[in-house]
């Protein structure tokens, strides 16, 4: 099984509906990430966590929430979906300290 | 503010030949760099990384990558390409304390192609 697992992995809605996409991760890390990846931009961040208390936003926040409802898990929301939030999301975790990532396998949303 | 800069959003070489990705970076305080591979259909992996020791890392897949601060820079090279090292490669930075640690920012990635 994988360490850092996202449902679902593919999602096609339609503009104006929420959406909520979701991380769980089984490696014991304190910090989760969302980013999202389009062609040509790389990978952006959208929101970061480093403890369940703990939320920040990163560099495109706008359109988009998050709940850290446990060490675990980490889930992100898009309350009214719009065409230009069709991506690649990335959940990824790291345990403070050691400077290293890892990432689930991506969720592929489609907003028409 | 830090930021990654990718040269070449596409590379190709033949079976053999070195590969070479380009990487700056720009950061007002000692950076942790890092080098990720995202393989089709799959997240992303930790290829190597820098966090202060030795200026020359070498990582899985026969990958290395020098850390020279005179130029800002974290290439990627390998000196013999494989036809299973096609793939796209991220740079990413993240400061090594403070408020910022633990923050990665991503280049726009290369793809690496590599011909028979």
């Amino acid at each position: 099984d994988a360490d850092v697992t996202q449902t679902p992995r593919n999602r096609i809605t339609k503009t104006g509906k929420r959406i909520m996409l979701e991380c769980s991760q089984t490696k014991g890390h304190d910090r989760m990430y969302w980013y999202r990846q389009d062609p040509g931009l790389g990978l952006r961040l959208i929101y970061y966590s480093f403890d369940v208390k703990d939320i920040n936003k990163g560099e495109i926040s706008d359109g988009y929430s998050v709940s850290r409802q446990a060490q675990a898990k980490f889930s992100l929301s898009l309350e009214s979906a719009i065409p230009n939030q069709t991506a690649l999301y990335f959940c990824a975790t790291s345990l403070g300290g050691t400077g290293e990532l890892f990432f689930g396998e991506g969720s592929r949303l489609t907003v028409l | 503010a830090q930021s990654v800069t990718q040269l070449g959003s596409h590379v190709s070489v033949s079976e053999g030949a070195l590969v070479l990705l380009r990487c700056n970076y720009s950061s007002s305080v000692p950076p942790y760099l890092f080098w990720y591979v995202q393989y089709p259909n799959q997240g992303l992996q930790l290829l190597l990384k820098y966090t202060s020791a030795a200026t020359l890392v070498k990582g899985i897949n026969g990958f290395e990558a020098e850390f020279k601060k005179s130029e800002t820079s974290f290439h990627l090279t390998k000196p013999s390409a494989h036809m299973s090292d096609a793939a796209e490669y991220f740079c990413a930075v993240s400061e090594s304390g403070g408020y910022n640690f633990n923050k990665f920012y991503f280049g726009s990635g290369t793809k690496l192609n590599v011909k028979p």
